[in-house]
């Protein structure tokens, strides 16, 4: 198994710009969601999902969106990038359907919005 | 908020030496995760501990847990120079009709010398 893989591993983008970061399992996982990691500060979570076609926001959703389609996949949309977005982003996905269990973490996408 | 917050911010000991890192956390749990970060890396899971669970040993880990003083330690024994990590602590509030929202401290950057 591949377990969490992320897409692209860096991202340098203009404010404005648009994207979309890449999260896929392999592991038939349900609940899959998006961290974001600033310097000094732990995880927060920005949106979640606890199975295709069902997504909910995190603590810092605002200028995300999410989509989940497929039990695989997890893409995270930038709509208008801001220098406020440059960050490290970290996909997770877990068994069941809440975070009563073990979260596994992608590598990460290491953004700059200038 | 919700968010664990880990005590120390940093730790520096000798190999060999015990690392003991804090985690206090504000409402009730469901459950407490200890993850590592090692730089530039994304998140390990070390251990979770539920509620109704008081210790937890894995390895040469060992993980506490005082819901009524909302804390938890994590004890790393006879550490190594391979230890050298972030270390965070994520929460699982009891909200009841709360799914998918896992909150995570700052961390603790430990340190182990040679």
């Amino acid at each position: 198994n591949a377990g969490v893989t992320q897409t692209p591993k860096f991202q340098v983008l203009k404010t404005g710009q648009s994207m979309t970061l890449q999260c896929a399992q392999d592991m038939n996982h349900e609940y899959m969601s998006w961290y974001r990691q600033d310097p000094g500060m732990g995880l927060r979570l920005i949106h979640y999902s606890v199975g295709a076609g069902i997504t909910d926001q995190g603590e810092v959703p605002n200028g995300y969106n999410v989509s989940r389609s497929t039990t695989e996949d997890f893409p995270l949309r930038l709509l208008s990038a801001a220098p406020s977005q440059t960050s490290v982003y970290f996909c997770a996905s877990s068994w069941g359907s809440g975070v009563q269990e073990t979260q596994y973490f992608g590598p990460g996408t290491r953004l700059l919005v200038l | 908020s919700q968010q664990g917050e880990e005590d120390p911010q940093a730790l520096s000991i000798q190999e060999g030496e015990n690392a003991t890192m804090n985690c206090s956390y504000k409402t009730s749990i469901n459950n407490l995760q200890w993850y590592r970060q090692n730089s530039g890396r994304g998140l390990v899971h070390l251990i979770l501990i539920r509620s109704n669970e008081r210790e937890k040993h894995s390895g040469r880990l060992r993980v506490t847990l005082d819901t009524s003083k909302k804390s938890s330690s994590l004890l790393i024994t006879a550490s190594r120079a391979a230890d050298t990590a972030s270390y965070f602590c994520a929460t699982d509030p009891d909200r009841g009709s709360t799914l998918g929202r896992l909150y995570f401290g700052r961390g603790t950057q430990l340190t182990v010398w040679p």
